[in-house]
């Protein structure tokens, strides 16, 4: 069973590069979101999607971009790396209410 | 807006029993969940209580909710090294697109 899958696990940008983070969920979830976990701030919703063409900001969308073609797949997009935007990333999805969230195991990225 | 507050460190003895604690603000929450997070992966539920419940125990946790107080605590006996982690409160609601808030995080430290 793999769950949510997240790639890469690791990645070292240079400031202004751009990216994307992949997220994966194998589990026909509607619910699917993107965190950022800094040392000692637990973790903070980037953006989210309720189902296939649908997406909303979260507390810290700044910087970032989504889509939601699929079900199973919500990427997130760096367009203009900066090193504010050093973190560990997490995807999570929920197959619905009241159902807790399935995470990946995360995306470390630095940016120099 | 919602808030949840956890205590950064804890440390313990192996053989005895871990308490964490957290505090909440939002008084709609549905869903209380603790979840670990051990280096270099992603958060794993340990557990989860009904906001109707005062108590849930499952093998060596204990979790208990004072509604009143909005305090959550996680209670784990016979603390084993294994149990070195990461624990994040959080909590949720049914509306909308399933909004969960986490706590920072207490960092559990077992001592042989």
């Amino acid at each position: 069973n793999a769950g949510v899958t997240q790639t890469p696990k690791f990645r070292i940008l240079k400031i202004g590069q751009s990216m994307t983070l992949q997220c994966a969920q194998d589990m026909n979830h509607n619910y699917m979101y993107w965190y950022r976990q800094d040392p000692g701030m637990g973790l903070k919703l980037i953006y989210y999607s309720v189902g296939a063409g649908i997406t909303d900001k979260g507390e810290v969308p700044n910087g970032y971009n989504v889509s939601r073609s699929t079900t199973e797949d919500f990427p997130l997009r760096l367009e203009l790396a900066a090193p504010s935007q050093t973190s560990v990333y997490f995807c999570a999805s929920v197959g619905g209410s009241n159902q807790p969230q399935h995470f990946g195991d995360g995306t470390r990225l630095s940016i120099l | 807006g919602e808030d949840v507050e956890q205590s950064l460190f804890l440390s313990v003895r192996e053989g005895d029993s871990s308490v964490i604690n957290c505090t909440y603000t939002d008084s709609s929450s549905t869903y209380l969940y603790w979840y670990k997070q051990e280096p270099g992966a992603g958060l794993q539920l340990l557990t989860y209580i009904f906001s109707n419940m005062d108590m849930k125990q499952d093998q060596r946790l204990t979790v208990l909710l004072n509604k009143k107080d909005k305090h959550l605590s996680l209670r784990i006996a016979d603390t084993q090294t294994g149990d070195s982690a990461i624990y994040f409160c959080a909590e949720g609601n049914s509306g909308g697109y399933q909004k969960v808030t986490f706590g920072t995080g207490t960092k559990l430290q077992v001592i042989p």
